[in-house]
């Protein structure tokens, strides 16, 4: 099945931990993205990758870092300068960078 | 950043039909979106409207968009109990070459029997 496959589903982090959450598409996307979505608010843009090897800040890119190595890779790192990581992430991509998102299942991180 | 709005709530009997209103501020959006998102799951694409267009129906699903009052809407006819979930209304804007997309809140649909 064609698809974005995020893992793990649920991921605690201790304080002054970095973790880091795998987001995986078989879809021959060019572009992906990371949201985060905490309760009651829109999508926030954390960072965006319209090439592999190339990747861009979003609007709250502080605390978080990211790689595009591989097409079909995207992973996400949540460092210990991000003050309050708890919040579900989403990752997407996209045919394009001006085309339709499709989202992955989402991560739920929280803090210890 | 664009601002994106919804309401927060909307609450339907079974076999009614349910409209989910959305406004918006970019004049420059090139397309409109609906997700739709149940518990702990991520975004699903339900439909969407190139911003010349109107309307657009898709079997159960209509899309009505206003582009002089920034509106957007989405009416979702015969609204059954599976159709219970949070619908994020989302809009693009070509930012150099690059689509950057802005969310609403979402408008959680709760769907009595």
């Amino acid at each position: 099945d064609g698809g974005i496959t995020q893992s793990p589903k649920y991921l605690f982090r201790k304080e002054g931990q970095n973790v880091t959450l795998s987001c995986e598409q078989n879809l021959n996307h060019d572009a992906m993205y990371w949201y985060r979505q905490d309760p009651g608010q829109g999508l926030r843009l954390i960072y965006y990758s319209q090439i592999v090897n190339d990747f861009q800040k979003g609007d709250i890119a502080e605390g978080y870092s990211v790689s595009r190595e591989k097409k079909e890779s995207f992973p996400l790192t949540v460092t210990s300068a991000q003050k309050n990581p708890t919040a579900f992430y989403l990752c997407a991509s996209a045919r394009r960078a001006n085309e339709k998102l499709f989202f992955g299942s989402g991560t739920q991180l929280s803090v210890l | 950043g664009e601002d994106v709005e919804q309401s927060l709530f909307l609450s339907v009997r079974e076999g009614d039909s349910s409209v989910i209103n959305c406004t918006y501020t970019d004049s420059s959006s090139t397309y409109l979106y609906w997700y739709k998102q149940e518990p702990g799951a991520g975004l699903q694409l339900l439909t969407y409207i190139f911003s010349n267009m109107d309307m657009k129906q898709d079997q159960r699903l209509t899309v009505l968009l206003n582009k002089k009052d920034k509106h957007l809407s989405l009416r979702i006819a015969d609204t059954q109990t599976g159709d219970s979930a949070i619908y994020f209304c989302a809009e693009s804007t070509r930012l150099y070459n690059f689509n950057k997309f802005y969310f609403g809140s979402g408008t959680k649909l709760n769907v009595k029997p």
